[in-house]
C-alpha cells in the first residue's frame, strides 16, 4: 500500500522568512514524489517532482523539496515567503512499481504567508 | 491549449436528481481522473480511466458513475444525487505512467455541486 502524510493542517509564516511544508510518505518500492498548489477557488497546479537523480528538486515561483529516503520524506521549502505564496499545498506519492494506480495524495496543508 | 476544461462551474442540485459533469481535454492524455474535494478532508479519487474504453474505480466510486468513449472526453454521471455528494469536483489528466512526463497530473478549474 502507498500513502502520504501532511503532518501540518496549517502553516504560518511571516513574509520574507524560509518556509517549510512537511510531506512523508509510505511505500513498498521507490516513489515518485510530487507537489501540487491550489489556490482559492482554482484547481491544483503542479509545482515540481521527484523521479530519480538529484534528491533536490527546484519547481515553480522558487520552491524546491528536497527527497529523504532515509527519513521517507519529501518536504517542501522556499528561503523567503511571498503573501501571495499563501494557498493550500498537497504532496502525492506513487510506488514506481505500482503500475497504473494512481497518485495517491495528502490531506493538504494550508499556507498563510502574513505582511 | 485550453487544457483541462470542466461544465458546469456551479450547480445546485434537489434530491434525487440526476446530473452528468463534463470535463474534456485537447492535450491528447491517456490517463484522466475525477475527483472530489470536501472541506479539510484533501482530495479523493472517484474514478480514473488509463484509455479510451477502460475505466476504473477509486476510493469513493458509489453512487457515481463514468464512461470514456474518447480520449478527449470523460463525463461524471451522478444519478441520484444525496446531501453527501456536496462538494467541489475536479478533473485532471496525464500523459502517462513513464518517462519524464510521469504522472504530473493537469486539473481542471473545477464544479462546485450543491445537493439539497
Amino acid at each position: 500500500a502507498q500513502s502520504v502524510a501532511q503532518p501540518e493542517d496549517q502553516v504560518n509564516v511571516a513574509e520574507g522568512n524560509p518556509l517549510t511544508v512537511k510531506c512523508t510518505y509510505s511505500v513498498s518500492g521507490n516513489p515518485y514524489l510530487f507537489w501540487y498548489v491550489q489556490y482559492p477557488n482554482r484547481g491544483l497546479q503542479f509545482l515540481l517532482k521527484y523521479i530519480t537523480g538529484d534528491n533536490l528538486v527546484k519547481g515553480s515561483y522558487g520552491f524546491e523539496a528536497e527527497f529523504n529516503k532515509s527519513q521517507t520524506s519529501f518536504h517542501l521549502k522556499k528561503p523567503s515567503a511571498l503573501v501571495s505564496d499563501s494557498a493550500l499545498y498537497f504532496c502525492a506519492v506513487r510506488d514506481i512499481n505500482s503500475g497504473n494506480t494512481p497518485l495517491v495524495f495528502g490531506k493538504g496543508t494550508r499556507l498563510s504567508v502574513i505582511a | 491549449n485550453a487544457g483541462v476544461t470542466q461544465t458546469p462551474k456551479f450547480r445546485i442540485l434537489k434530491i434525487g436528481q440526476s446530473m452528468t459533469l463534463q470535463c474534456a481535454q485537447d492535450m491528447n492524455h491517456n490517463y484522466m481522473y475525477w475527483y472530489r474535494q470536501d472541506p479539510g478532508m484533501g482530495l479523493k479519487l472517484i474514478y480514473y480511466s488509463v484509455g479510451a474504453g477502460i475505466t476504473d474505480k477509486g476510493e469513493v466510486p458509489n453512487g457515481y458513475n463514468v464512461s470514456r468513449s474518447t480520449t478527449e472526453d470523460f463525463p461524471l454521471r451522478l444519478e441520484l444525487a444525496a446531501p453527501s455528494q456536496t462538494s467541489v469536483y475536479f478533473c485532471a489528466s496525464s500523459q502517462g505512467t513513464s518517462g519524464r512526463s510521469v504522472d504530473t497530473q493537469y486539473f481542471g478549474p473545477g464544479t462546485r455541486l450543491t445537493v439539497l
